[in-house]
């Protein structure tokens, strides 16, 4: 069974600080897709970043940077110089290889960013 | 060009009424799925729809169907509904069932079942 473990519900910070968003995530696949989307209060998720199992080449694009590491089935988001424009619920999600394209998400993490 | 359209975006229900909720997918892509997210909890899968066939399908009741036009449009519908049904059901679209292809949410329909 494929699982995403969110552990962080809320995080709320003052702007320009940096913050990292945990994603831990379980699969027994050999090949799968990592996911991050972002919620702002309208509703629609807004895709971040897709990546491989087998890229695991951290990716800076901007103010976001993602660190995967396979070792420890992690998949963490870091914004830096945080702004509130920045403050929705950020989702991480899994996906196999193998089947339907079926997204597991955790159960997201709610960031705030205070002026 | 248009993002994924749903329609309507908000709708109000009572128990045991049947609902129907539509999707247009990004001009080009052929693939939908359909996910629910109730109240903070992340999205669920529901269904994945590909060429007019079911590709794939999550652990919901069969008072959940849903199909798949020409057009590549999609309804979802949701039959005896309960106060569980209540949630937000966001539909994606990707262009076809690649693995390595990322699926692109619409805004969603927001249902209220009294």
């Amino acid at each position: 069974a494929q699982k995403v473990t969110q552990a962080q519900t809320e995080i709320s910070v003052v702007e320009k600080e940096d913050v990292t968003l945990d994603c831990v995530y379980e699969t027994r696949d050999t090949t799968y897709y990592l996911f991050w989307y972002k919620q702002p209060p309208s509703g629609e998720l807004v895709f971040l970043i897709r990546r491989n199992s087998f890229d695991e080449q951290n990716e800076i694009s901007g103010r976001y940077s993602w660190n995967f590491q396979k070792s420890t089935s992690s998949f963490n988001f870091t914004i830096t110089a945080s702004q509130v424009v920045d403050s929705a619920v950020y989702f991480c999600a899994l996906r196999s290889s193998q089947g339907a394209q079926k997204l597991v998400f955790g159960q997201g993490t709610r960031l705030t960013i205070n002026p | 060009d248009a993002g994924v359209t749903q329609s309507p975006t908000h709708l109000i229900k009572t128990r045991g009424q049947h609902v129907t909720l539509r999707c247009s997918p990004i001009s080009g892509h052929k693939s939908v799925s359909w996910y629910q997210q109730v109240l903070g909890q992340g999205p669920q899968f529901i269904f994945q729809y590909y060429e007019k066939e079911e590709r794939g399908r999550g652990n919901f009741p069969d008072r959940f169907s849903a199909r798949q036009f020409p057009n590549y449009s999609s309804e979802l519908n949701v039959n005896a509904l309960l106060l569980g049904d209540s949630a937000l059901y966001l539909c994606a679209s990707s262009p076809g069932t690649a693995v390595q292809e990322t699926q692109y949410f619409g805004p969603g329909t927001r249902l209220l079942v009294l």
